[in-house]
């Protein structure tokens, strides 16, 4: 049973568009979540968190919402740029354990 | 800053060997230290987390005499697949953590491993 879902395998954005990854949850014990990036054969890079208290952080042309009543949070990033295209990682965090979404594939297109 | 460093990036060898990948957190200590598998198209999953001197806790389905993990130090942690087949032809990803779980993790680069 998948306890973090990124329901869309894939998404295209024109450049300079708002590009909207989204991701669901179905364990209310989680206090973190984070998302990272991967590009081909290399590892994933952290880019940006927020605490299960706060419903908003942004960082740059990143911004996280989370819905907990929802169980949902949002990656939002404005304006997209080719450079950003990527598998984009949902994880959340219990205790001392951190589970994976499957990731979103972005495609921003010049 | 947060550079983790893995070695071999890429291996191939035969049925039978046992291979080591190295994991090493280069500009800081890490307290935690976690292997990752990743099939195609499908997303991390988590094999085991390991903390400087003591023993690796396991995943369930993870064979611990398979895979053997040592985190000896603060910087560097290895695993070894023993005997690897080729179901064990996989992308393994290490990962390293200073502090507690609201710590983002900082990721090696990965090993790509084929079992001929």
């Amino acid at each position: 049973d998948q306890q973090v879902k990124q329901n869309s395998p894939s998404l295209s954005v024109q450049e300079g568009r708002i590009s909207i990854l989204n991701c669901d949850y179905t364990n209310s014990m989680f206090d973190y979540f984070l998302w990272y990036k991967k590009y081909p054969a290399e590892g994933p890079t952290f880019l940006i968190s927020i605490s299960s208290i706060k419903d908003k952080n942004e960082d740059g042309r990143f911004t996280v919402f989370l819905n907990k009543s929802a169980k949902h949070l949002s990656l939002h990033i404005v304006p997209s740029q080719p450079g950003d295209s990527a598998v984009y990682f949902c994880a959340a965090t219990s205790y001392d354990k951190v589970i994976f979404g499957p990731g979103t594939s972005l495609s921003v297109i010049p | 800053g947060a550079v983790v460093s893995q070695h071999p990036s890429w291996v191939i060898c035969k049925s039978g060997t046992s291979v080591k990948i190295e994991c090493r957190s280069l500009d800081f200590q890490a307290t935690t230290m976690f292997w990752y598998r990743q099939f195609p198209k499908q997303s991390l999953m988590l094999m085991a987390t390991s903390n400087e001197g003591s023993k690796a806790t396991y995943e369930q389905g993870v064979e611990k005499d398979k895979f053997l993990i040592n985190h000896a130090s603060l910087t560097l942690s290895t695993l070894t697949v023993t005997s690897a087949h080729p179901e064990d032809s996989s992308f393994y990803i290490c990962s390293a953590r200073s502090g507690p779980s609201n710590q983002p993790q900082h990721f090696g680069d990965g090993t790509r491993l084929s079992i001929l």
